[in-house]
C-alpha cells in the first residue's frame, strides 16, 4: 500500500533555532516528492519539489533532502521565525499520467510551533 | 496574475442535503484536482479534471461528482451528505505537461450537522 509517514507529529522550537522534519514513503513507482507548508485553515503552499534524481533542494531557509534508495526525505528549517509556525506536509507522486501528475499521496503533516 | 480561487469560503449543511463547491484555476492552468482534508489529516485525492473529463479518481464514493467547464473552472458536488463529509475541500490547478507543480486554493470549509 502506498503510504507517506511523517515524524514527528508535532514539534515546538524556540525562535532562531533549527529543526528537521522527517518523511518516509512506500510509494512505488515514484515520480517526485514535494514539501508543502500549510497554515491553519488555508491551502498548502509548495516549498520544494524533487525528482528521484535530486538529492537536495533549497528554498531560502528551507532545505529538503531526498534519498530515493531508502525512500526517505527530510526538511530542514534554518533560523526559525514565528511565521514558520504551520503544518509541513510531505507529498509523494506516482508516475506522470498523460503529462500530468499522478495520484498524490499526502502525509498527515508535522505541526510546527515556533515560540518567541 | 490571479491564483486559485474557491467559493464559498465556509458552508454549513444538514445531513442528507447536497452541496456544490466551486473552483477557478490559476490563470493559464487547464487541470483541476480536488482534495478532501479532514481535521488533523493530510489531504485525500478525490479526482482530477482535464478537458472537461474526469481523468483520475481517488477512493471516494459516487456521491462525489464533479464537472469542468470550457473556461477550466470546476465544480465539486456531494450528494446525500454525511457527518463524515465535514472537512476542508481543496482545489488545486496545474498545467498539463508541466507534470509537477500544483497550486492550491484557500479551500472551502464544509460543516455537516
Amino acid at each position: 500500500k502506498n503510504q507517506v509517514e511523517q515524524s514527528p507529529q508535532s514539534l515546538i522550537i524556540l525562535e532562531g533555532k533549527n529543526c528537521t522534519l522527517q518523511c518516509n514513503y512506500t510509494v512505488s513507482p515514484f515520480s517526485n516528492l514535494r514539501w508543502y507548508k500549510q497554515d491553519t485553515g488555508r491551502g498548502p503552499v509548495s516549498l520544494t519539489i524533487m525528482t528521484f534524481s535530486e538529492n537536495t533542494k533549497s528554498n531560502g531557509r528551507y532545505t529538503a533532502t531526498l534519498d530515493a534508495d531508502t525512500k526517505q526525505s527530510s526538511l530542514h528549517i534554518t533560523a526559525s521565525q514565528l511565521s514558520d509556525s504551520a503544518s509541513y506536509i510531505c507529498v509523494v507522486s506516482g508516475p506522470l499520467v498523460g503529462g500530468s501528475q499522478g495520484n498524490l499521496i499526502f502525509g498527515k503533516g508535522t505541526k510546527l510551533s515556533v515560540k518567541p | 496574475d490571479a491564483g486559485v480561487t474557491q467559493s464559498p469560503t465556509h458552508l454549513i449543511k444538514t445531513r442528507g442535503q447536497q452541496v456544490t463547491l466551486r473552483c477557478s484555476p490559476k490563470s493559464g492552468h487547464d487541470t483541476v484536482s480536488w482534495y478532501q482534508q479532514a481535521l488533523g489529516q493530510g489531504p485525500q485525492f478525490i479526482f482530477q479534471y482535464y478537458e472537461e473529463e474526469e481523468r483520475q479518481r481517488g477512493n471516494f464514493p459516487d456521491r462525489f461528482s464533479g464537472h469542468q467547464f470550457p473556461n477550466y473552472s470546476s465544480e465539486l458536488n456531494v450528494n446525500a451528505l454525511l457527518l463524515g463529509d465535514s472537512a476542508l475541500y481543496l482545489c488545486a490547478s496545474s498545467l498539463v505537461g508541466s507534470g509537477y507543480e500544483q497550486y492550491f486554493g484557500p479551500g472551502t470549509r464544509l460543516t455537516v450537522t
